[in-house]
């Protein structure tokens, strides 16, 4: 099955700097990786996502990049604010076997934002 | 509009009870979800409902039923709980099994006493 991995475990940035997350997988199949925001109490929210036939991807300050031949993606949030403080996790989808496909998270990053 | 709608939002359940958790979406998704989500940990996937039939049982023990009524709802029966499954239970959809975006519920939070 796919396993992921995601670094840094926790991530404290000044306002205004930008905040990288990085994450490997190990199902070279896998071809839909989703990020989502989870903050304190609530769901996890999809911020952006990225299919294996597209190298970069922006969404105003964020953008999601993608590397298929050494199989990592990283999330990239510019010009960070108080409030993109939360756990962000990072998704690889992988075979589930009858031709289905579910995602894997990684573990999550802490992300604090400090005024 | 991507709403996954969840009740109850909160439960406290003894070991003893029988109580259901409900989840209804409308966006005509046909594959629907239940995870487990423990404090600082990530979702873990519990079942998959494509097209109203169960497709994945993530061995998960027979305490925890689930049910599909139909299309849009989804029912998680919960009977002799432990204290460690108390978590939060999001569920989740999307437009079909197949690689596509999944949006989950707000959540409900369990806690069994």
């Amino acid at each position: 099955g796919e396993n992921v991995e995601q670094h840094p475990s926790t991530l404290s940035v000044q306002e205004g700097d930008s905040a990288v997350i990085k994450c490997t997988y190990s199902d070279s199949a896998s071809n839909y990786f989703p990020w989502y925001k989870q903050e304190l109490g609530k769901r996890p929210q999809l911020i952006i996502d990225i299919r294996s036939n597209v190298g970069e991807k922006k969404d105003q300050r964020i953008a999601v990049t993608l590397n298929k031949t050494a199989k990592h993606f990283s999330l990239h949030i510019t010009e960070t604010q108080p409030e993109d403080s939360a756990v962000y996790f990072c998704a690889a989808t992988h075979n589930s076997g009858a031709g289905s496909y579910q995602l894997t998270f990684g573990k999550g990053t802490k992300l604090s934002v400090i005024p | 509009d991507t709403e996954v709608t969840q009740t109850p939002k909160h439960l406290v359940m003894g070991m003893t009870n029988k109580k259901s958790l409900k989840c209804e979406q409308h966006m005509g998704h046909r594959a629907m979800y239940w995870y487990k989500q423990k404090a600082k940990k990530p979702p873990e996937l519990m079942f998959v409902y494509s097209y109203e039939k169960l497709s994945i049982n993530e061995s998960v023990p027979s305490r925890f039923s689930p049910e599909c009524p139909n299309s849009s709802l989804l029912n998680l029966h919960l009977h002799a709980l432990q204290p460690e499954d108390s978590a939060l239970y999001l569920c989740a959809s999307s437009p079909d099994r197949v690689v596509n975006t999944i949006y989950f519920g707000e959540g409900s939070w369990l806690t069994v006493v």
